[in-house]
């Protein structure tokens, strides 16, 4: 079946540093890709809709200019949080959508910032 | 925001038990999955069930979905300590989002 990875798995970084973390689908093309934040103990809330060529869609209360979507090919959208602090701590997950509208989630990304 | 509500937040039963869980929804849906997620681990699709369908089975999960009370169950029969996770519902609304319910932590005690 589809399979997205996400890179890394995990990541520790100083706070206010920026960390980019890769989401990709590796056997089919996606021009939509979806990016949620999971904390400890809670579900996982989508923060923004990734397009293929255009700009990312923000859901309302997350900040477009702190986590900043790419998603330069059909095969790869990139969520890179800049200035991170400890409150950014989370567990990022993608998914991608194929052509035939399933949708296919990452293995996620634990990111811990210090 | 957070489309679905699942209860019971929390469930603990024997091995060998059955475990229920419900979730509500709030607007009209093209279909509704279930998840499973260990901790700390990416989530497992479970179950997909469409708007025009009234339940669903694959192996030991049944699921059911009343569109009229925007409510769908997931049912794990004959439960094993191996099934500790959570479990969430998730919605496709159109407009290809698919939104989350808040979860239910299951315990299954050997």
């Amino acid at each position: 079946g589809a399979v997205v990875s996400q890179h890394p798995s995990w990541v520790i970084c100083k706070s206010g540093t920026s960390v980019k973390i890769e989401c990709r689908s590796l056997d089919f093309q996606a021009t939509t890709m979806f990016w949620y934040r999971q904390f400890p103990k809670q579900s996982l809330m989508l923060m923004a809709t990734s397009n293929e060529g255009s700009k990312a869609t923000y859901e309302q209360g997350v900040e477009k200019d702190k986590f900043l979507i790419n998603h330069a090919s059909l095969t790869l959208s990139t969520l890179t949080v800049t200035s991170a602090h400890p409150e950014d701590s989370s567990f990022y997950i993608c998914s991608a959508r194929d052509i035939a509208d399933t949708q296919y989630f990452g293995p996620g990304t634990r990111l811990t910032v210090l | 925001s957070q489309q679905g509500e699942e209860d019971p937040q929390a469930l603990s039963i024997q091995e060998g038990e059955n475990a229920t869980m419900n979730c509500s929804y709030k607007t009209s849906i093209n279909n509704l999955q279930w998840y499973r997620q260990n901790s700390g681990r990416g989530l497992v699709h479970l179950i997909l069930i469409r708007s025009n369908e009234r339940e669903k089975h694959s192996g030991r999960l049944r699921v059911t979905l009343d569109t009229s009370k925007k409510s769908s169950s997931l049912l794990i029969t004959a439960s094993r300590a191996a099934d500790t996770a959570s479990y969430f519902c998730a919605t496709d609304a159109g407009g290809f989002k698919t939104i989350f319910g808040a979860g239910t932590r299951l315990f299954v005690k050997a």
